[in-house]
């Protein structure tokens, strides 16, 4: 079974602190996505990595960046967390096949208070 | 830019009853329409559409597209109160990346 883990289920963080959100897959796909859910606007695409130290930026990059030095790892990083990045947060991979199915994480649920 | 659009964004309906979500889609070089089921965890997959007009059929769900008109439909027949979820729909174009939808939140009663 392909596993995406995500480090943490529910974190809070104060205004200001530098975030971690952590993703391994086990599958070795090349292609690994984070994204952000909210109420009424789906998935929003953050940032976009389609090989080791490649990245691309998404929708709604602003406030974020991603580290991808390991092929089964990526990170999102929030460089000072703020109240409107409370969210959902999900990390997905998939294969670089052009027609492929991406795997889900359980999510990050991210309060900044 | 691209961009995916679902509706209705909400829907109620009775068991029994069969309910049909939509998905527009402007993807650039567009290679796949994939829909996904959110109950309170990780999206799970459901179904790719690659080719016009080729249903693709899971027990009472289905799905199929129009790539001449951009949309796809998620069919639900005799829908049950286990179908309550989250619908995501997806579009990917040749670089992989997944561009989704807002969602449809569908609610069954019983």
């Amino acid at each position: 079974d392909v596993k995406v883990t995500q480090s943490s289920r529910y974190l809070v963080k104060r205004t200001g602190e530098k975030v971690f959100l952590e993703c391994v897959q086990d599958m070795d796909h090349e292609n690994m996505f984070w994204y952000r859910q909210d109420p009424g606007l789906g998935l929003r695409l953050i940032y976009f990595s389609y090989d080791v130290k490649m990245k691309e930026k998404g929708d709604i990059p602003e406030g974020y960046s991603v580290s991808r030095e390991k092929k089964e790892r990526f990170s999102l990083i929030l460089e000072s967390a703020s109240t409107n990045q409370t969210s959902m947060y999900l990390c997905a991979s998939s294969p670089p096949t052009r027609n492929a199915e991406a795997f889900f994480g359980q999510g990050t649920r991210l309060t900044v208070v | 830019e691209d961009k995916v659009v679902q509706s209705p964004l909400s829907l109620v309906v009775h068991e029994g009853d069969t309910v049909t979500l939509n998905c527009s889609y402007e993807v650039t070089n567009f290679r796949s329409l994939l829909w996904y089921k959110q109950e309170k965890k990780a999206p799970t997959f459901l179904f790719m559409l690659t080719s016009s007009g080729i249903e693709k059929k899971s027990g009472r769900l289905s799905s199929i597209l129009d790539k001449k008109e951009l949309f796809s439909i998620l069919n639900i027949t005799a829908t049950q109160t286990g179908d309550s979820a989250i619908y995501l729909c997806a579009g990917s174009g040749n670089t992989g990346k997944l561009i989704f939808g807002q969602g449809t939140t569908l609610q069954v009663k019983p």
